[in-house]
């Protein structure tokens, strides 16, 4: 596709359930990123990939959630036993290498935990 | 620490003034990108300029442009002759080429265009 496809748009789970929160990265994009914004604030970074390995994951809240990506394209970001504080909006960008290259978004994923 | 200050949660401005909108940085890399992108009500994220720790020219963008003072450690945004489709919030983000290209985004300021 044109642009990064985040699925699905929308998710509302009760507390405890496991989400899978998808990303396909624009073609050729090497570099993607996740981040969280919760209502009304920044963005929170959570992990990167290069390729397929991950040399940043601090920013991943606490061992409930987890990312991977496979043949360096598809990434799912897992949260499992899901909390309410856990509702937020999930952002995927990615980007080319370079310094120069910019973030290209996905429209997010609005995960609600009731 | 916050790596990324921006100091002012929200701003009015009249249609057609200019604008200032403050990024202040924190880093210890010689070579690093700073970037800002704008977020309209729509919820999307917007690049708009990008500026590079080696550029000696401030960075322009049709009526966009970066008022870069590296010692300063401030990349500030002036958007010119402000219009209501203006109105937004605006993140300002470093990507730390020695932290292998990770970017971090400011709090963000939402501006709000007065007619």
């Amino acid at each position: 596709g044109a642009g990064v496809s985040q699925s699905p748009s929308n998710k509302v789970t009760e507390k405890g359930k496991d989400v899978e929160l998808r990303c396909d990265p624009i073609s050729g994009h090497t570099a993607l990123y996740w981040y969280r914004q919760s209502l009304g604030q920044g963005l929170e970074f959570l992990i990167y990939f290069q390729g397929n390995s991950a040399p940043d994951k601090s920013g991943l809240p606490s061992d409930r959630f987890s990312a991977e990506r496979t043949g360096g394209s598809v990434s799912t970001l897992t949260i499992q036993r899901t909390q309410q504080e856990d509702s937020a909006v999930y952002l995927c960008a990615s980007s080319s290498t370079g310094g120069k290259s910019p973030l290209h978004f996905g429209n997010g994923t609005r995960l609600t935990v009731t | 620490a916050q790596k990324i200050t921006q100091t002012q949660p929200g701003m009015f401005v009249q249609e057609k003034e200019a604008v200032t909108l403050d990024c202040t940085y924190d880093t210890s890399d010689q070579s690093y990108g700073l970037f800002w992108y704008k977020q309209p009500s729509s919820g999307e994220m917007i690049f708009l300029i990008y500026q590079g720790s080696y550029d000696e020219q401030n960075a322009t963008e049709g009526r966009y442009s970066l008022n870069f003072q590296k010692a300063r450690k401030s990349a500030n945004l002036v958007i010119s002759a402000s219009q209501l489709g203006d109105s937004a919030m605006y993140f300002c983000a470093m990507r730390e080429r020695d932290r292998d290209d990770k970017i971090i985004f400011g709090k963000g300021t939402r501006l709000h265009i007065l007619p």
